[in-house]
């Protein structure tokens, strides 16, 4: 059965590195979602893309954060320059054209020291 | 804005008894409602979901969900929990407008421990 894929599975960085983290969605979906869990919390959407634009974002998402699909099957989220509280667990998430399901991957564990 | 409350954030079942985990949605619009599962350093997995067709629907590993208008409601049970249900379960609601793409609001969680 296909999956999204995920990786690192964890990543621990300084506070004020840059991160990337790399997404492999289902082969034929087209929408693209990034969420986080921080310890304890809700998961939150952070941003959804799709045609190679982001399609809708939330108030964390801010100027710190892009996303990319840099080839025909990775996508990608960029911290800029971590700061502690961006420790989270991200997921990745795609759906198909016409389905309102999402498929979510196993998650990063992103520690910020 | 949409927003989902999950009633009891741990809930602690016998196995073999009932499982009731309760969602709560706020909507202007009848939503899309999900239940996903996440089990112990794993990602998350659909459960089941409703999108306006039959109110009860039924899931994987016999979990099933009413969704409730009147009531803003949409929880989930399996009739006698097993050991490997224990894991963190999550409502989710995408809407408004009914479509692809629209992104998911998660309620809080609820983790379930089964005791033997």
């Amino acid at each position: 059965e296909p999956e999204v894929t995920q990786t690192p599975s964890h990543q621990v960085t300084q506070m004020g590195q840059e991160v990337i983290l790399r997404c492999v969605p289902i082969s034929n979906h087209l929408y693209f979602y990034w969420y986080r869990q921080i310890l304890g919390q809700k998961v939150e959407f952070l941003v959804s893309f799709y045609n190679n634009e982001i399609s809708e974002k939330s108030e964390i998402f801010d100027d710190q954060f892009s996303v990319e699909r840099p080839d025909g099957s990775n996508f990608t989220l960029k911290i800029r320059s971590t700061k502690l509280e961006d420790s989270a667990m991200y997921f990745c998430a795609s759906s198909d054209w016409d389905s309102d399901t999402q498929y979510f991957g196993p998650g990063t564990r992103l520690t910020v020291l | 804005a949409q927003s989902v409350t999950q009633l009891g954030s741990h809930v602690s079942v016998s196995e073999g008894a009932l499982v009731l985990l309760r969602c709560n949605y706020s909507s202007s619009v009848p939503p899309y409602l999900f239940w996903y599962v996440q089990y112990p350093n794993q990602g998350l997995q659909l459960l089941l979901k409703y999108t306006s067709a039959a109110t009860l629907v039924k899931g994987i590993n016999d979990f099933e969900a009413e969704f409730k208008k009147s009531e803003t409601s949409f929880h989930l049970t399996k009739p006698s929990a097993h050991m490997s249900d224990a894991a963190e379960y999550f409502c989710a609601v995408s809407g408004p407008i009914k479509a692809a793409g629209n992104k998911l609001t998660f309620g809080g969680g609820t983790r379930v421990l089964v005791k033997p």
